[in-house]
């Protein structure tokens, strides 16, 4: 069964540009969620969507957006990027919602640099 | 306040030697999840192992064990035998009973010498 996937897998952006990550869960999973890793600030959790609907979300500005599709596919967004936007970009998915034993499986990710 | 710490920003161990690396974790909620993930410089996140807050025994899988004493919060991942490909970044994390999201730890470096 394939993994998750992730593209791109690099990119790099000026500030002020906007950015769309996708995502591909595992077959049959859906449950999608999105981290965002840096040196500082380590892992972060941006938000978890499951059937097509936001059920949790991080502490981060409006910028940062997401959605999924029906095929649980999910895209994220930041618009307006920041240098501080630099970072590596984890998508993950699970069978169900968050749930206390739903384990995660992570993609390669995607690292993102703001020039 | 932080839920998740990791005190050994970096760890050394011999090949073939068994490693301990720390976790401890703080909730109020009686029902919770625990988590080991692996880190390659490649950047993908591995899943190694699960401990459920309920759950009477230790966690076991492959060379992984889950050392859970849940009097003291603590969720120590055990590697035995230790493999030159197991160098990676270590992060501990955890998920609540209440929906929510999974928190991570710091992470704790693993250098495995030949």
């Amino acid at each position: 069964k394939a993994g998750v996937t992730q593209t791109p897998r690099y990119l790099i952006k000026t500030r002020g540009q906007q950015v769309t990550l996708s995502c591909s869960p595992i077959s049959g999973h859906r449950s999608v969620s999105w981290y965002q890793q840096t040196p500082g600030q380590g892992l972060q959790f941006l938000f978890e969507y499951f059937s097509e609907t936001q059920r949790n979300k991080g502490n981060f500005p409006g910028r940062f957006s997401g959605r999924q599709f029906s095929n649980s596919r999910s895209e994220m967004n930041v618009s307006t990027l920041e240098l501080g936007d630099s970072a590596l970009y984890l998508c993950a998915s699970s069978l169900g919602p968050a749930g206390v034993g739903e384990t995660q499986y992570f993609g390669p990710g995607t690292r993102l640099l703001v020039l | 306040a932080q839920k998740i710490t990791q005190t050994q920003p970096g760890m050394f161990v011999q090949e073939k030697e068994a490693v301990t690396l720390d976790c401890t974790y703080d909730t109020s909620d009686p029902s919770y999840g625990l988590f080991w993930y692996k880190q390659p410089s490649s950047g993908e996140m591995i899943f190694l192992i699960y401990q459920g807050s309920y759950d009477q025994q230790n966690a076991t899988e492959g060379r992984y064990s889950l050392n859970f004493q849940k009097a003291r919060k603590s969720a120590n991942l055990v590697i035995s035998a230790s493999q030159l490909g197991d160098s990676a970044m270590y992060f501990c994390a955890m998920r609540e009973g209440r929906g929510q999201n999974f928190v991570f730890g710091p992470g704790t470096r693993l250098s495995v010498l030949p």
